[in-house]
């Protein structure tokens, strides 16, 4: 596609259920972010994928939050066992290599009851 | 930590005058700067970026200017039009200009235009 892309848009559920949210990277871009962003604050950084190399994990905020990127394209980040914190807006975005700048999808609300 | 800072919350200027959006950092590492906006319910868009040996860059109606030695930053948007309201991101990031480095945020600031 045209852009970075997120699935779903919106996600609400309920404190304990695991959830999954989804990003497909700009074609050919090599490097997948995500961050989130909580009501009044900045954008956070949680974990970055650079071609086949380890991801960069520093930002995530605990054990319950993993993410995948499979076959170097989309890429799923997974809350385990959520919590009413977790409420936030989670973004995505790509970049091509050698490239700083970021190109963002639209974002996942997750509302967590 | 907040190691990039956005201390105005919100900013309104006349349309057709200069917008004037500061950013500070504490992080002497960052040698890259970008701008984002961003528009309700979408993701952020790249506006404009810095890099650390330069001072001053320049595209069309948006110049951000560099000042290392105050750790600031600012985005002039001259002349300010309608479709400038949004909330306009700082944004930080460390490396050696390899590209691909995680990018650190401000907390924005909500720019309105008044017609």
């Amino acid at each position: 596609g045209a852009g970075v892309s997120q699935s779903p848009s919106n996600k609400v559920t309920e404190k304990g259920k695991d959830v999954e949210l989804r990003c497909d990277p700009i074609s050919g871009h090599t490097a997948l972010y995500w961050y989130r962003q909580s009501l009044g604050q900045g954008l956070e950084f949680l974990i970055y994928f650079q071609g086949n190399s380890a991801p960069d994990k520093s930002g995530l905020p605990s054990d319950r939050f993993s993410a995948e990127r499979t076959g170097g394209s989309v890429s799923t980040l997974t809350i385990q066992r959520t919590q009413q914190e977790d409420s936030a807006v989670y973004l995505c975005a790509s970049t091509r290599e050698g490239q700083n700048e970021q190109f963002f999808g639209p974002g996942t609300r997750l509302t967590v009851l | 930590d907040q190691q990039v800072k956005q201390n105005s919350p919100s900013l309104s200027v006349q349309e057709g005058r200069i917008s004037i959006l500061n950013c500070d950092y504490t992080n002497s590492m960052f040698d890259y700067f970008l701008w984002y906006k961003k528009y309700p319910a979408e993701g952020p868009t790249f506006l404009i970026s810095i890099s650390s040996i330069k001072d001053k860059n320049e595209d069309g109606r948006f110049t951000v200017f560099l000042n290392k030695s105050a750790k600031h930053l600012s985005l002039h948007i001259v002349p300010s039009q309608p479709g400038d309201s949004a909330v306009y991101f700082c944004a930080a990031s460390v490396g050696p200009n390899f590209g691909n480095e995680k990018l650190t945020f401000g907390t924005g600031t909500r720019l309105t235009i008044i017609p």
